[in-house]
């Protein structure tokens, strides 16, 4: 069975710095996507950025990149240069191949001082 | 291009209840999913449906059931509340095409709807 978990319930950061969420799966399926979504405190899941298990590079958009690794099951989102605007809760999700199913973690909550 | 929209933002239901939330997909999507979030957790898929068939399901009992219509539209619909029902409950479509597809499936989500039960 897909497992993903999110050990940090809660982080603080500077404004401006660069942040890593880490976020570690479990799967069978040599095929799996692997997504980060920001959820604010209006409710929406906005999707961040997505990895394919077979995809070479680690995926950028922006100011988000994902540090895959595979052999460790491990897909940290790094932002950098954070913002005001990034205070939120993060969740990391994995999809295994012709299954629409999303799963996800527990979540981190971030939050950016200024 | 219109986004993913649902409706009531905000309901109150009384235990024993029947409840039915609604979610558009977002243009040119024709897979719905919905899940729900209970407060300090993430989403837990509830069930699929694409071609107006429900495509998979989670570990949800049968008293939570669905439709799909032929604009791709939804309804979630959830018998007999119960007071741990209540959460907050997600849309999400997406776009299938042809042979279910590999892993790269971004859904995009509603805003929710927020059901208390009493």
């Amino acid at each position: 069975a897909q497992k993903i978990t999110q050990t940090q319930p809660g982080m603080f950061v500077q404004e401006k710095e660069a942040v890593t969420l880490d976020c570690t799966y479990d799967t069978s399926d040599p095929s799996y996507g692997l997504f980060w979504y920001k959820q604010p405190s209006s409710g929406e899941m906005i999707f961040l950025i997505y990895q394919g298990s077979y995809d070479q590079q680690n995926a950028t958009e922006g100011r988000y990149s994902l540090n895959f690794q595979k052999a460790r099951k491990s897909a940290n989102l790094v932002i950098s240069a954070s913002q005001l605007g990034d205070s939120a809760m993060y969740f990391c999700a994995m999809g295994e191949s012709g299954n629409e199913k999303l799963t996800f973690g527990t979540g981190t909550r971030l939050t950016i001082i200024p | 291009e219109t986004g993913v929209t649902q409706s009531p933002t905000h309901l109150i239901k009384t235990r024993g209840q029947q409840v039915t939330l609604r979610c558009s997909s977002q243009s040119g999507h024709n897979t719905v999913s919905w899940y729900q979030q209970a407060l300090g957790q993430g989403p837990q898929f509830i069930f699929q449906y694409y071609r107006e068939e429900e495509n998979g399901r989670g570990n949800f009992p049968p008293r939570f059931s669905g439709l799909q219509f032929p604009n791709y539209s939804s309804e979630l619909n959830v018998n007999a509340l119960e007071l741990d029902d209540s959460a907050l409950y997600l849309c999400a479509s997406s776009f299938t095409g042809g042979a279910f597809r590999g892993p790269r499936y971004e859904q995009y989500f509603g805003p929710g709807t927020r059901l208390t039960v009493t």
